[in-house]
């Protein structure tokens, strides 16, 4: 059974760094195939797709968020872990993390229960 | 960047009727489409994907088609449970994009 859940800091200042961890269980980052993707939500909005990295090692990023990203992972520890730098008041939002595969299937089939994070001084 | 341009924004139906919500691709994405449901203050939840596969434990009164770029969700026989936000999303490409949402509520 696949589950992932986040955690973070809930609020954080304008300008800082946003740092979320996914732990995950009923899979391994290590195996082939598999991935890690993060997705925000802003409250009553829709879905944004940030990043996802892989079992290889490999991440992909939305290029909309410019260099403001960093995904890595700890596979020892079954975790991943999304940077946000420089935030801001637009960064506010649901955070997801969700399993994903690799070769087409691109979707997310399983979602942890999101955190919220809030920007504000 | 792919654009997902879902329609309609909202709708209402009664139990047991036939909704269809629509998402429109602007290239080509080669069936790779997936439909989710999210329900108020729940994650989302894969209900379709590869266009027309329905995911394991989802009702099958939920199904997916497509005709060229336009894709669709339809659901049969509503029951009160499918009062949720629908999105698509295009797994085919990075960065992959969302459309805009349609919340489905019931009569």
């Amino acid at each position: 059974q696949v589950t992932l859940k986040e955690s973070g800091p809930g609020i954080l200042q304008p300008s800082h760094t946003l740092s979320l961890t996914c732990s995950f269980s009923g899979f391994s980052l290590s195996t082939y195939g598999m991935g890690v993707s993060w997705i925000r939500q802003p409250s009553g909005k829709g879905l944004e797709w940030l990043a996802s990295i892989w079992w290889n090692g490999n991440t992909y990023n939305n290029p909309s968020l410019k260099s403001r990203l960093t995904v890595s992972k700890d596979t020892s520890n079954n975790q991943a872990f999304l940077k946000v730098t420089s935030v801001d008041t637009a960064d506010t939002a649901t955070y997801y993390c969700a399993h994903t595969r690799a070769g087409g299937a691109h979707y997310f089939d399983y979602w942890g229960q999101g955190v919220m994070v809030t920007v504000s001084s | 960047d792919i654009q997902m341009t879902q329609s309609p924004a909202s709708l209402s139906a009664s139990l047991g009727e036939t909704v269809t919500i629509e998402c429109l691709a602007s290239e080509d994405i080669y069936s790779n489409l997936a439909w989710y449901q999210q329900k108020p203050g729940k994650s989302p939840q894969l209900l379709i994907y590869d266009a027309s596969s329905l995911q394991d434990g989802v009702p099958s009164r939920f199904s997916g088609s497509e005709s060229g770029t336009q894709y669709s969700l339809e659901i049969n026989s509503l029951q009160s449970e499918d009062a949720a936000t629908y999105f698509c999303q295009q797994h085919h490409d990075y960065p992959y994009t969302f459309g805009a949402g349609t919340k489905l509520e019931l009569k």
